[in-house]
């Protein structure tokens, strides 16, 4: 069935750099996502990633692919407090392009200590 | 500017009484959806929409409604609320290529 795991919570200390995991199960997925909400907000889209990249970088963020394991990771260099948030990782299963349906992690709440 | 804008922001109702969340796109995108996030659960899909006329269910529908009279608007209809409907609720738009839009979200409290 479809799922998507991530830990809830994850504390790191101001220039640190953070690392945000997820697992996914459907291996359809072409497309990979991670989104942030700060709190009280909507849900901005950071970075997302197709399913033939193993890797892709955007200033601070990386993204790491690995098919094989069905693991997601976000790492974060130089986190700043203003990246205290909750992280969502998302999946786009391929049901022949039929629904765009994103299936989303619980989200990890990140806690950047100055 | 691209935007989804939903409205009321944030909502405190009572048992039974129907009330509309409304949603609207100015990315003329044809694929609209709703999510409710709650704790520990992430955001689940409630329904979409594929275009004009055309809605269908997602993982929760049971207790609301859509409809999609015309391209730029998705309301999401509670017609008797129950306070398991408490929640955040948040509209999106996708367009072909494009990721999810989302709007900024509407806090519901069903008291």
């Amino acid at each position: 069935g479809e799922d998507v795991e991530q830990s809830l919570f994850l504390s790191v200390r101001e220039g640190d750099s953070s690392v945000i995991n997820c697992t996914y199960t459907d291996s359809s997925s072409t497309y990979l996502y991670w989104y942030k909400q700060e709190p009280g907000a909507g849900l901005q889209l950071l970075t997302y990633i197709f399913s033939n990249m193993d890797m892709k970088q955007d200033q601070r963020l990386t993204v790491l692919l690995n098919k094989k394991d069905k693991h997601l990771s976000l790492r974060i260099a130089d986190t700043q407090t203003g990246d205290s948030a909750i992280y969502f990782c998302a999946e786009m299963p391929n049901y022949g392009g039929a629904t765009n349906k994103l299936i989303f992690g619980t989200g990890t709440l990140l806690a950047v200590q100055p | 500017e691209a935007q989804v804008t939903q409205n009321p922001r944030y909502l405190i109702t009572v048992t039974g009484k129907k009330l509309t969340v409304t949603c609207s796109q100015n990315m003329n995108h044809e694929y609209m959806s709703w999510y409710r996030q709650d704790p520990g659960l992430g955001l689940r899909q409630i329904y979409y929409s594929m275009n004009v006329e055309v809605t269908d269910k997602g993982d929760v529908p049971e207790g609301y409604k859509v409809s999609r009279k015309e391209k730029r608007n998705f309301p999401l209809i509670l017609e008797s609320p129950s306070p398991n409907q408490t929640s955040l609720y948040f509209c999106a738009t996708k367009g072909q290529g494009t990721g999810y839009t989302f709007g900024s979200g509407t806090r519901l409290t069903v008291v």
